[in-house]
């Protein structure tokens, strides 16, 4: 069972360019969302998707967008990047998006940097 | 609203001691409270989780938690600290029905000597 699988691991871009970040989980959860993690500031929720055709912002949302075509991936596309993006991206899943007593599940993780 | 406070950035504790990781929340609905452990250049991984009924969890790798809902606490123990639980640990809240969101704190990173 590969769990939550994302894509690349690293990644430079330069400023202006666009990217896509990719997750897909085989544990059939409805809920994924994406977080960036900054030193010093724990992780912070970009978007998140309760089921297949339904995104939502989180508290950081500028220069992402995501769409969620399929219950399997929910794909985080940066738009122009900037220096400010630089960070670490976690994709997560969780069984269901309503009952917060479901744990969510992390990948490892997409390091990513802009020159 | 709700928010997690995990007060300092960094705990170091000698081999064999006790480990004690603090976590206030606030939550304007009754919580569920998460804690999650980050080994360097991996993903977060469970630790143990508060939903309902025993207020004291737990956990994977002898770790345990104590809800204390009068307090608004959610703090993290371990008897004896071992090399390998060195690692960032994030305290974690999240609302109990709807779209609620997981709102982490800003982690504690854990080193452990010899």
């Amino acid at each position: 069972n590969a769990g939550v699988t994302q894509t690349p691991k690293f990644q430079v871009l330069k400023t202006g360019q666009s990217m896509t970040l990719q997750c897909a989980q085989d544990m059939n959860h409805e809920y994924m969302s994406w977080y960036r993690q900054d030193p010093g500031m724990g992780l912070r929720l970009i978007h998140y998707s309760v089921g297949a055709g339904i995104t939502d912002q989180g508290e950081v949302p500028n220069g992402y967008n995501v769409s969620r075509s399929t219950t399997e991936d929910f794909p985080l596309r940066l738009l122009s990047a900037a220096p400010s993006q630089t960070s670490v991206y976690f994709c997560a899943s969780s069984l269901t998006g309503t009952g917060g007593n479901q744990p969510q599940h992390f990948g490892d993780g997409t390091r990513l940097s802009i020159l | 609203a709700q928010s997690v406070t995990q007060l300092g950035s960094h705990v170091s504790v000698s081999e064999g001691a006790l480990v004690l990781l603090r976590c206030n929340y606030s939550s304007s609905v009754p919580p569920y409270l998460f804690w999650y452990v980050q080994y360097p250049n991996q993903g977060l991984q469970l630790l143990l989780k508060y939903t309902t009924g025993a207020t004291l969890v737990k956990g994977i790798n002898g770790f345990e938690a104590e809800f204390k809902k009068s307090e608004t606490s959610f703090h993290l123990t371990k008897p004896s600290a071992h090399m390998s639980d060195a690692a960032e640990y994030f305290c974690a809240v999240r609302g109990a029905g709807g779209n609620s969101k997981l709102t982490f704190g800003k982690g504690i990173t854990l080193s452990v000597r010899p």
